[in-house]
């Protein structure tokens, strides 16, 4: 069974900052998802990636399949980026994902 | 618009009484999941269902239940042999089983005393 691991664990970091959260994974896989968790507890899914590069207004995802890495970024944070970002894989064949502990984000106005 | 509703939000429950967590997604997908967050942990899959009438057991089914008698509805039932219930569930759902984007409902907190 995969092995996800997130990095930093908890960031703080001032309005207007670039941020990166870091996702490493074991064994190889056929799609990484990157999740959005605010604090009522809902979830949204903010990219899914298998390989490359992905980007959507201010966030970014990269993927780099051979050394089992990837990362979001974030540009111009903002206080409403405050959340926690949760790293997900798919194993090949399996069905359900396996989650990373997420990564804690407060931007400060 | 489409989406998943997840009910009730918060749900109190004595020990021993069993409790049903409601699943509803109007998004025509075919596959539904359900997982369980405890605080600094990372998701895990209770049961999971690819088709109507089909389900399996995810990695942490002991304990619950699930039917999927209708392609837009999956219920979580936790019995009281459920070990550690109070938890927060959410409920997604995906095209399809194989890689495909999940979307969440907004979460079901479930504290049992």
């Amino acid at each position: 069974k995969n092995e996800v691991e997130q990095s930093p664990q908890n960031l703080t970091a001032q309005e207007g900052e670039f941020i990166t959260i870091n996702c490493s994974y074991s064994v190889g896989i056929s799609a990484l998802h990157w999740l959005q968790q605010h604090p009522g507890g809902g979830i949204v899914s903010l990219f899914m990636l298998s390989s490359g590069k992905k980007k959507h207004g201010r966030l970014i995802a990269t993927i780099n399949i051979q050394e089992k890495h990837s990362s979001l970024h974030i540009t111009a944070s903002h206080p409403r980026d405050s959340a926690v970002y949760i790293c997900a894989v798919t194993d090949w064949g399996a069905d359900g994902l396996t989650f990373g502990k997420g990564t804690h984000l407060i931007i400060q106005p | 618009d489409g989406g998943i509703t997840q009910s009730p939000k918060y749900l109190f429950r004595k020990e021993g009484q069993n409790v049903t967590l409601s699943c509803e997604q109007n998004l025509n997908h075919d596959a539904m999941y359900w997982y369980r967050q405890d605080p600094g942990q990372g998701l895990r899959l209770i049961y999971y269902s690819q088709i109507v009438n089909d389900f399996q057991k995810g990695d942490i089914a002991e304990g619950y239940s699930v039917s999927r008698e209708k392609k837009e509805s999956f219920p979580l039932t936790v019995t009281s042999a459920q070990k550690n219930p109070t938890a927060f569930y959410l409920c997604a759902s995906s095209l399809s089983s194989y890689n495909s984007p999940l979307h969440f409902g907004n979460g079901t907190r479930l504290t049992v005393t």
